[in-house]
């Protein structure tokens, strides 16, 4: 089944910092992956998606993410984090093929210290 | 652009109630899922619906769930009867279409507590 995996709980980075928030995946076949950011209250955000093309992808925000075959990653990261990145983030898969049902990790929180 | 519009916000509700949220998504979205995330966990895909047939509902707890659409367009998402685990934020999504280059719009969501 097509799964990622989100292994930290809470990623905590001082402002001004590089952000690097982590996923693996599994999938069979050409992997789609996706990354959303939730705030308090919210619904989640798109912010980008690896379908195929350049390792890495740019996205919304100052966000970007490298996928890596080789390691079956998708790590989300930021070079310079804002307070106002602090929010949960969520790395998502495509599960079936020709349909865009995707199945979520369990979501990170990163809390941006001033 | 109006965003995916979502009602209640919030729902306080006893065990073996009956609860039903509304959803409306993005003007034009064929495709609209509804999701449950429980505290701590992503989202969980309940319901996917293309225009108003449904497409996957494979993990919908039809028991004491169901999902309807009518006329393609707004949603409705049932609970009933309600049981305590069933507390968690239902969020509705939308996309243009079903195919994966299309993104999700997701509402506001309704927090559920079942008590």
């Amino acid at each position: 089944a097509q799964s990622v995996a989100q292994p930290e709980d809470q990623v905590n980075v001082a402002e001004g910092n590089p952000l690097t928030v982590k996923c693996t995946y599994s999938v069979s076949g050409n992997p789609y992956l996706f990354w959303y950011v939730q705030y308090p209250n919210r619904g989640l955000q798109f912010l980008l998606k690896y379908i195929t093309g350049d390792n890495l992808v740019k996205g919304s925000y100052g966000f970007e993410a490298e996928f890596n075959k080789s390691q079956t990653s998708f790590h989300l990261k930021k070079p310079s984090a804002l307070v106002s990145d602090s929010a949960l983030y969520f790395c998502a898969v495509r599960v079936l093929y020709g349909n865009n049902r995707l199945a979520f990790g369990k979501g990170n929180q990163v809390v941006v210290i001033p | 652009e109006a965003g995916v519009a979502q009602s209640p916000r919030y729902k306080i509700i006893e065990k073996r109630q009956s609860v039903a949220f509304w959803c409306n998504p993005i003007s034009g979205h064929a495709t609209l899922y509804w999701y449950q995330q429980i505290l701590g966990q992503g989202p969980k895909l309940l319901i996917q619906f293309q225009n108003n047939g449904v497409v996957d509902d494979s993990q919908l707890p039809k028991d004491r769930f169901s999902a309807e659409r009518l006329k393609g367009v707004d949603s409705t998402l049932k609970i009933q009867p309600a049981k305590l685990e069933d507390s968690a934020v239902y969020l509705c999504a939308s996309s243009l279409a079903a195919e994966t280059i299309y993104e999700q719009y997701f509402g506001p969501g309704t927090r559920l507590t079942v008590t």
